[in-house]
């Protein structure tokens, strides 16, 4: 499984876009890079997944460079309620065992 | 189509006691998976099924069993309940490892005093 390294936390103010850099030097030719979004007391959901290039849908950004070796999400013009945990995962289809670190919080204030 | 649930949605222990925490997801998923989240922490695997009649150790599987009798169903089942598996409990389901997004449930909050 690829280690990732994201940031600890992020601040910002409602109306900026917010990106997140996640690290996954070891990437796997085969292996996906999937975002979620936890929300205090609920359960992680998924946001954006992506191979390579740039995937958006109407949430998020997705953009991983040729490497592959980081991915940055990019969440347009956040609001209070964009306000949560985001997750980086990496792994391909043989991987059972995703590993969830500790993710980026993100605050977003008025 | 509920997804995936997880029933109580809250419960206190006392040390010792033993309760299963039930999971059921209705998108007949293979993989299903328990994962416990401590405060201000990610998530940590504690089991995971292939499918129904298979499943196999994560991160962190002491003091707790599981068992997969039909596809829908995941239990978590605590024997001897401990203060330090005080934490939030979360079922999740795929229907494909890796590539494929997993869907979780709202989680268990368990207290044990």
């Amino acid at each position: 499984l690829a280690k990732t390294t994201q940031p600890i936390s992020m601040d910002s103010y409602e109306g900026q876009e917010v990106n997140i850099t996640c690290s996954h030097n070891n990437i796997a030719t085969n292996d996906y890079i999937t975002w979620y979004q936890q929300f205090p007391s609920q359960g992680p959901r998924f946001i954006i997944q992506g191979y390579k290039t740039k995937v958006t849908n109407e949430v998020a950004s997705l953009f991983i460079p040729a490497d592959r070796k980081s991915s940055t999400l990019s969440l347009p013009r956040v609001s209070l309620s964009d306000t949560a945990v985001y997750y980086c995962l990496v792994g391909g289809t043989n991987d059972y065992k995703l590993s969830f670190g500790a993710g980026t919080t993100v605050t977003v204030r008025a | 189509n509920a997804g995936v649930t997880q029933t109580p949605k809250f419960r206190i222990l006392k040390i010792g006691q033993s309760m299963t925490l039930q999971c059921t997801q209705d998108m007949n998923h293979n993989y299903m998976y328990w994962y416990r989240q401590d405060p201000g922490m990610g998530l940590k695997l504690i089991y995971y099924s292939v499918g129904a009649g298979i499943t196999d150790k994560g991160e962190v599987p002491n003091g707790y069993n599981v068992s997969r009798s039909t596809t829908e169903d995941f239990p978590l089942r605590l024997e001897l309940a401990a203060p330090s598996q005080t934490s939030v409990y979360f079922c999740a389901s795929t229907i494909q490892t890796g590539g494929q997004p997993q869907h979780f449930g709202d989680g268990t909050r368990l207290s044990i005093l």
